[in-house]
């Protein structure tokens, strides 16, 4: 799997949007990004994910550039409880199964 | 639906001691996976199981073992519990799909004294 690189940690005002920064200069045609969130002492939360295009879901949106080499999270009104630990991952899957490997992620802490 | 379920959410041992973590998921995936997270870090994948009646190893397989009881059933054994193993421990499930996410339990926190 691709390696990722991610900031350490991040400050965003309430309400405003937040922007998590991941670089995959190494990802293959075949490996999708991933985020997933973990707040602290829970289970990581999967939040979206994308091959080429950008997508949107009802927590965020995946900016993915064309060359595939960086991709951006979006939280477009962070809250409170968006404050966590943000995982950017690539992968591809083997056989049906997923194996993702975890780095230390992006520590996002939502002010008020 | 209660996606994936791990008990017990708590476990102290001490050294030497044996340890089933059990994990359910209810979502009819068919792959599942054992995780651990040591303090500050990462999770790091110690087994999974591709479809029911395979298992194979990931990154830190060593004093663990595991088995797919069924479909929804994905265990994990400590046979000898070692200070090392003081972790938490997450289990997850994921569809059918290539692309099919992860699904995660809310974890078993294990101290070995």
């Amino acid at each position: 799997d691709a390696k990722t690189t991610q900031p350490t940690s991040m400050d965003c005002a309430e309400g405003r949007a937040a922007n998590l920064p991941c670089n995959h200069s190494t990802i293959s045609g075949n490996e999708y990004v991933y985020w997933y969130r973990q707040i602290h002492s829970q289970g990581p939360q999967y939040i979206i994910h994308g091959l080429k295009n950008n997508e949107t879901n009802e927590m965020a949106s995946l900016i993915i550039t064309e060359d595939r080499k960086s991709s951006t999270l979006i939280l477009p009104h962070a809250t409170l409880r968006d404050t966590a630990v943000y995982y950017c991952i690539v992968s591809v899957s083997s056989g049906s199964a997923r194996q993702l490997t975890f780095g230390s992620g992006t520590q996002l802490t939502v002010l008020p | 639906n209660a996606g994936v379920t791990q008990t017990p959410k708590f476990q102290v041992l001490k050294t030497g001691q044996s340890m089933t973590l059990q994990c359910a998921q209810d979502m009819n995936h068919n792959s599942m996976y054992w995780y651990r997270q040591d303090p500050g870090m990462g999770l790091r994948l110690i087994y999974y199981s591709a479809s029911e009646g395979t298992t194979d190893k990931g990154e830190v397989p060593n004093g663990y073992n595991v088995s797919r009881l069924n479909k929804r059933e994905f265990s994990l054994r400590l046979e000898s519990a070692a200070p090392s193993q003081t972790s938490v421990y997450f289990c997850a499930s994921s569809g059918g799909r290539k692309d099919s996410p992860l699904h995660f339990g809310n974890g078993t926190r294990l101290t070995v004294t």
